[in-house]
């Protein structure tokens, strides 16, 4: 079964510095790979996604993501982090495009604190 | 605009009484979900359904039952609730679709709190 690992439960960065959210994946094919983030509040807003080609994928607010195979790993980064980006940060990932359905398997978060 | 409608935003309710969640899309999705969210333990899936009248079980099923008669609506029912079922609720959809991917859209969320 597909299972997705987010070691850092907190992360706390000050702001203007760099970020890098750690995402490990466990799956029998090249899975599809996506990254979430969920302001208080509110429902999970889609920040970016991979499911084949260029192994750096850039999404909104200015993150990107980077697809390491050998690593089993989608994390994700951050140039320089803004005090609105703290938030809580979920992986998830879901079959591959050529078959398999649509449900996305979700880590367990990352809580991201940034410090003015 | 395009969204997932999740209704009401917040319930408090009593063991045993039953109660719906909505859950309504207008992007003519295929596929919806539900989803609950718990701390330490992320998003689980409940139930979802790939189309009109073909639903099937998630990780989590235990004590919910969900329909799907139209395209646009998904609803959550707990028939009984209890209070293990206190929880943050997400409903999402996506298109089957393949060119483009099927990343989801969420609604914002039900916070139940079962006494």
């Amino acid at each position: 079964a597909q299972s997705v690992t987010q070691p850092d439960i907190h992360i706390t960065v000050s702001e203007g510095a760099s970020l890098e959210l750690r995402c490990n994946y466990s799956y029998g094919a090249t899975p599809y790979l996506f990254w979430y983030v969920q302001s208080p509040g509110q429902g999970l807003q889609l920040l970016l996604k991979y499911f084949s080609g260029d192994t750096l994928v850039q999404g909104i607010k200015g993150f990107e993501a980077e697809f390491k195979r050998s690593q089993s790993s989608f994390n994700l980064r951050k140039p320089s982090v803004h005090w609105s980006d703290a938030a809580e940060y979920f992986c998830a990932v879901g079959p591959p495009l050529t078959g398999g359905g649509n449900k996305l398997t979700f880590g367990t978060g990352t809580q991201l604190k940034v410090e003015l | 605009e395009a969204q997932v409608t999740q209704n009401p935003r917040y319930l408090i309710t009593v063991t045993g009484k039953k109660l719906t969640v909505t859950c309504s899309q207008n992007m003519n999705h295929e596929y919806m979900s539900w989803y609950r969210q718990d701390p330490g333990l992320g998003l689980r899936q409940i139930y979802y359904s790939m189309n009109v009248e073909a639903t099937d079980k998630g990780d989590v099923p235990e004590g919910y039952k969900v329909s799907r008669k139209e395209k646009r609506n998904f609803p959550l029912i707990l028939e009984s609730p209890s209070p293990n079922q206190t929880s943050l609720y997400f409903c999402a959809s996506s298109s089957n679709g393949r060119r483009g991917g099927y990343g989801y859209t969420f609604g914002s969320g039900t916070r139940l709190t079962v006494v």
